[in-house]
Order: structure tokens, then sequence, then C-alpha cells
């Protein structure tokens, strides 16, 4: 069956800019994700989705940065007024629950994101 | 002190060799994740465990809980097996989320 899949593959974008970042999770998959990894550094997270429930967004680095799911399924990443520090790959994730249980995450391809 | 500790940061091997990559953690956990990452990026989950011991193939994945510590192992080592293994854990109370380690480059040289 498909995958993740995220959208743009690569994105290239002046500083001050807006993006999005999109990523379609595993039909089914309730636990939706978003990990940021930059260049030379580890895996980050970034913000969470678990069916209706408010999002917990504890991982965002700065108020430039907001997500929604619509419908419990896409979801997008915004990024407001770019910086060269945005610049990294971002990952999206679903799994079947994130609460009540621990099960196995899926990742996307990433979205390379590189400011100039 | 990152809350998960990956040794070595870097390993070479040779083909058919025994390969063991250590986890350590700080913080009480619901599973522990071990995850490969190819050249090119992409993600894929290897194993989830909050006991024992799992074996997939030439792979296998242990923890002990008591003492906070995981290793993945590689059985004949192939240079396919070239990647970088990330060590990450999940707490049910934090909605699982993952929180990595800085993550393990292995080469394997045939």
């Amino acid at each position: 069956g498909a995958g993740v899949s995220q959208s743009p593959s690569n994105k290239v974008t002046e500083k001050g800019k807006d993006v999005e970042l999109r990523c379609d999770p595993i039909s089914g998959h309730t636990a939706l994700y978003w990990y940021r990894q930059s260049l030379g550094q580890g895996l980050e997270f970034l913000i969470y989705f678990q069916g209706n429930s408010a999002p917990d967004k504890s991982g965002l680095p700065s108020d430039r940065f907001s997500a929604e799911r619509t419908g419990g399924s896409v979801s997008t990443l915004t990024i407001q007024r770019t910086q060269q520090e945005d610049s990294a790959v971002y990952l999206c994730a679903s799994s079947l629950l994130g609460l009540g249980g621990i099960y196995e995450q899926y990742f996307g391809p990433g979205t390379r994101l590189t400011v100039t | 002190k990152n809350e998960v500790e990956q040794s070595p940061q870097n390993l070479t091997a040779q083909e058919g060799e025994f390969i063991t990559i250590n986890c350590s953690y700080s913080v009480g956990i619901s599973a522990l994740h071990w995850l490969q990452q190819h050249p090119g990026g992409g993600i894929v989950s290897l194993f989830m465990l909050s006991s024992g011991k799992k074996k997939h193939g030439r792979l296998i994945a242990t923890i002990n809980i008591q003492e906070k510590h995981s290793s993945l192992h590689i059985t004949a080592s192939h240079p396919r097996d070239s990647a970088v293994y990330i060590c990450a854990h999940s707490q049910e109370t934090s909605g699982s989320r993952l929180t990595f380690g800085e993550g393990t480059q292995l080469t394997v040289n045939p």
C-alpha cells in the first residue's frame, strides 16, 4: 500500500518568504508527527496530531512555525518569514495510534528546505 | 546531557564482521526504537521494543529496562548495511513522539 508522502521533495526559498510543506499520512493512521533534521544535527520533534485532540506544539521552535491537519488526514506545516536557520529536512511520520499505546512510526521521504 | 546517547558515533567494519551499536537513555520510557537512515535520507523503522530481545534477519535488538540500555547487533555485516542507525525513545505520556539519539554512521567495507 501507499506509504507516507510529502511534497515538495525540495524547496528553495528566499529569506523572508513563507513556505508550506505537505504531508499525506498512511490511510487510517490517526497519529501524525512532524520532525526536523538540520544539517549535521540530529532529528528533533516539532508537532504532533492525534485524532481530534488539540495538537502538541511543544517542539515548534518559534511562532513563525505552525501546522494544521485537515479532516484527520493531510497535514501542512507552514513556516512564515523563513530564516536561514530554518534550512533542514522536514520529515513527517504517521502511526496507527499515539495515545494508549506505542506503535511503529512510518516516515515520509522528507522535504529538503533551503533558505537563501 | 542528551536524553539519548549513542555510541560509537562512527563505525567502520569489514564485510562479515559482527557489529554492535549501543544506546543509553536517562528517562523512563514506553518503547525504544531503532531506525535506519540511508544516504538520500529515507528513514525506516527497524525495531520497536519495550523489553527483552527482537530479531529480524541479521539484525538483533536488545533492551535492559533496569539499566536503561539497548543494543543493536548486526551479524555477518554487508556493505548494504552501511547507513546511519538511530536510537529513539517514546513515552505514552508524550503522545509517543520520538526523542532521538545523534545516530551512528556505519560503513561496511567489502
